[in-house]
């Protein structure tokens, strides 16, 4: 089992919807959580961050964290097509000094 | 503005050569990082760093070497005994534990001719 689960995808969406986007992880110490969203050829940018149980709300991106259910999303409302880029869900543990990452979701919007 | 500079943008490397990868930040981190990364695929931790003069290999080491002298650079050697060495290097950095995220160069394209 990876330490940091994401599906896989291609996803699909029209443009105006919500993605979800979903991310599991195995170790119940982590305590920071991060998804990046990085476009094709390009590298990876920090978009939202997360510490806490509940919803954290940036703009049209609401990030989700559930620790007893070791499981962390990403919504994208009202979504548009500079949206469509490969979405990276990352993992921190202090003690561990560093973050563990999903293989990511590549995310498509449609016109 | 501070920023992860990683030179250079593109890299090719004849079978048997040494090549470095350059990964400079001006945002006062104390941690730095090297990822690999494949088309299509994950990032894969190479080496990491979180203080000056000391580094911990990380799911990738074998065939790479890095050094940490000064708090700003952490450059990564791709030795001739990674036998597989075309990929897309991502240079990252952050503070010393991680948890405000990472910042990431614009990583160095790497191709073996």
């Amino acid at each position: 089992q990876k330490e940091v689960e994401q599906n896989s995808g291609p996803l699909s969406v029209p443009e105006g919807a919500i993605a979800s986007l979903n991310c599991t992880y195995s170790d119940r110490g982590s305590q920071s959580f991060f998804w990046y969203r990085q476009y094709s050829g390009k590298s990876p940018e920090l978009i939202m961050s997360i510490y806490s149980n509940g919803d954290k709300e940036d703009g049209r991106f609401t990030a989700q964290l559930n620790k007893a259910s070791q499981y962390v999303s990403l919504l994208i409302r009202d979504s548009q097509p500079s949206d469509s880029a490969t979405y990276l869900c990352a993992v921190g543990h202090t003690n561990a000094g560093k973050s563990t990452f999903g293989d990511g979701t590549t995310l498509t919007v449609k016109p | 503005d501070g920023g992860i500079t990683q030179s250079p943008k593109y890299l090719f490397r004849k079978e048997g050569q040494n090549v470095t990868l350059s990964c400079e930040q001006n945002l006062n981190h104390d941690a730095m990082y090297w990822y690999r990364q494949d088309p299509g695929q994950g990032l894969r931790l190479i080496y990491y760093s979180q203080i000056v003069n000391d580094f911990q290999k990380g799911d990738i080491a074998e065939g790479y070497s890095v050094s940490r002298e000064k708090k700003e650079s952490f450059p990564l050697t791709v030795t001739s005994a990674q036998k597989n060495p075309t990929a897309f290097y991502l240079c990252a950095s952050s503070s010393r534990q991680g948890d405000s995220g990472y910042t990431f160069g614009s990583g160095t394209r790497l191709t073996v001719v």
